[in-house]
């Protein structure tokens, strides 16, 4: 079991770029989660998926951030004309069930740096 | 709303001391509360779960955790400290029906030799 892979592991841009973030969950697991993790706001909740469905996505920032999961192995985290504020580490999650209950396993996050 | 908080960013003890890291949720429901764990340069590791039962659940790595209703806490504590429990340790809420976590700051558990 590799558990969750996120890639890249770092990733530099310049003010305005895009950046996309790959996941790829435990293999079985039905529920995908994104966050981010600032020194200044701590880990906050992005987006949320089941089953390939996006079912929450009220932690995204609307205008230039979006998520997708085109099939069950992996989810993508999209940043439109990245800002220097976007600069964080993003998680990405994924759990057996969509229960309240149910342990997430995180992978090791991708370093996003906007320069 | 929900909420997570812990008082103490950082906490120095000794090896071989014991430890207590605190933990106070705000939830009108039925919380579901987990302690989490941020080694250096490594993803974030599940110590615990609570959901009903015994108040004191036991975790890896000798942790354990207690649960107060009345005071709206999860304290997380271990009996000796080893120089690898060096982390930073996160307590978490599971609340609302979209199974989002919502964090603590987290407390940077620094070890003395």
């Amino acid at each position: 079991n590799a558990g969750v892979i996120q890639t890249p592991r770092h990733k530099v841009t310049g003010k305005g770029q895009e950046a996309t973030l790959w996941c790829e969950p435990i293999s079985g697991h039905s529920a995908v989660f994104w966050y981010r993790q600032t020194i200044v706001q701590g880990l906050e909740f992005l987006t949320y998926f089941r089953n390939q469905a996006p079912i929450d996505d009220s932690g995204m920032p609307k205008e230039r951030f979006s998520a997708q999961m085109p099939n069950q192995s992996h989810s993508t985290l999209k940043i439109q004309s990245t800002q220097p504020q976007d600069s964080a580490v993003y998680l990405c999650a994924s759990s057996l069930a969509p229960d309240n209950y149910a342990e997430q396993f995180f992978g090791p996050g991708t370093r996003l740096t906007v320069l | 709303a929900q909420s997570v908080t812990q008082p103490d960013a950082r906490v120095t003890v000794s090896e071989g001391a014991s430890l207590q890291l605190r933990c106070k949720y705000s939830y009108s429901g039925t919380p579901y509360l987990f302690w989490y764990v941020q080694y250096p340069r490594q993803g974030l590791q599940l110590l615990l779960k609570y959901y009903s039962g015994d108040p004191v659940v036991q975790g890896v790595n000798g942790f354990e955790a207690e649960f107060s209703k009345s005071n709206s806490s999860f304290h997380l504590r271990k009996a000796s400290v080893h120089w690898s429990d060096s982390a930073v340790y996160f307590c978490v809420l599971s609340a609302g029906s979209n199974y989002q976590l919502i964090w603590g700051s987290g407390t940077k558990l620094i070890i003395k030799p």
